[in-house]
């Protein structure tokens, strides 16, 4: 019973586009979410975060949407570098401080120069 | 300053024997997490300490435990080892309980 869903499990995008990697999740009572990066043979990297009170957050390239009645979120990079070519993995927690993640299977992303 | 150490970073076991995986936490930090990766999957929680006692338990069998020391490092033990150990073992840690800055894994074969 998955509550963090990835559904793509690839997806290739050129270099300079916008990359669009989307996440769903069932448990309404998650009021966090995280998306995080993850290269080979390393852990995985916070990229950026948005609180449930929040429709969106944007930090330099990378911009989360939350949409709390589909719950849905997407992490869209804009634009996209080969750099950021990477399993991006989608998190989400809930309830309370010091509460567990719980995460989607990842998405692997190509940017093709 | 450093972030989340793990030790090892490699480890190769036998079916049966067990295992002591170690973290050191960010400076600061109270609160630690265990995560297990298997390959094509999301990690997958396993434990959290916080000030040293034991915040949550993630569905694993009781193989696993651990514990967290005065000085907020961690151990991850799991006793007879099953070839379906084989994973990513990464240690989080955290300062409220938000924003969780993960090491770098260790990668535990069970042959």
């Amino acid at each position: 019973d998955q509550q963090v869903k990835q559904n793509s499990p690839s997806l290739s995008v050129q270099e300079g586009r916008i990359s669009i990697l989307n996440c769903d999740y069932t448990n309404s009572m998650f009021d966090y979410f995280l998306w995080y990066k993850k290269y080979p043979a390393e852990g995985p990297t916070f990229l950026i975060s948005i609180s449930s009170i929040k429709d969106k957050n944007e930090d330099g390239r990378f911009t989360v949407f939350l949409n709390k009645s589909a719950k849905h979120l997407s992490l869209h990079i804009v634009p996209s570098q080969p750099g950021d070519s990477a399993v991006y993995f989608c998190a989400a927690s809930g309830g309370s401080g010091n509460t567990p993640l719980v995460f989607g299977k990842g998405t692997r992303l190509s940017v093709i120069a | 300053d450093a972030g989340v150490t793990q030790s090892p970073t490699h480890l190769i076991k036998t079916r049966g024997q067990h295992v002591t995986l170690r973290c050191s936490p960010i400076s600061g930090h109270k609160s630690v997490s265990w995560y297990q990766q298997v390959l094509g999957q999301g990690p997958q929680f396993i434990f959290q300490y916080y000030e040293k006692e034991e915040r949550g338990r993630g569905n694993f069998p009781d193989r696993f435990s651990a514990r967290q020391f005065p000085n907020y490092s961690s151990e991850l033990n799991v006793n007879a080892l099953l070839l379906g150990d084989s994973a990513l073992y990464l240690c989080a840690s955290s300062y409220q309980g938000y924003g969780y800055t993960f090491g770098s894994g260790t990668r535990l074969t069970v042959v």
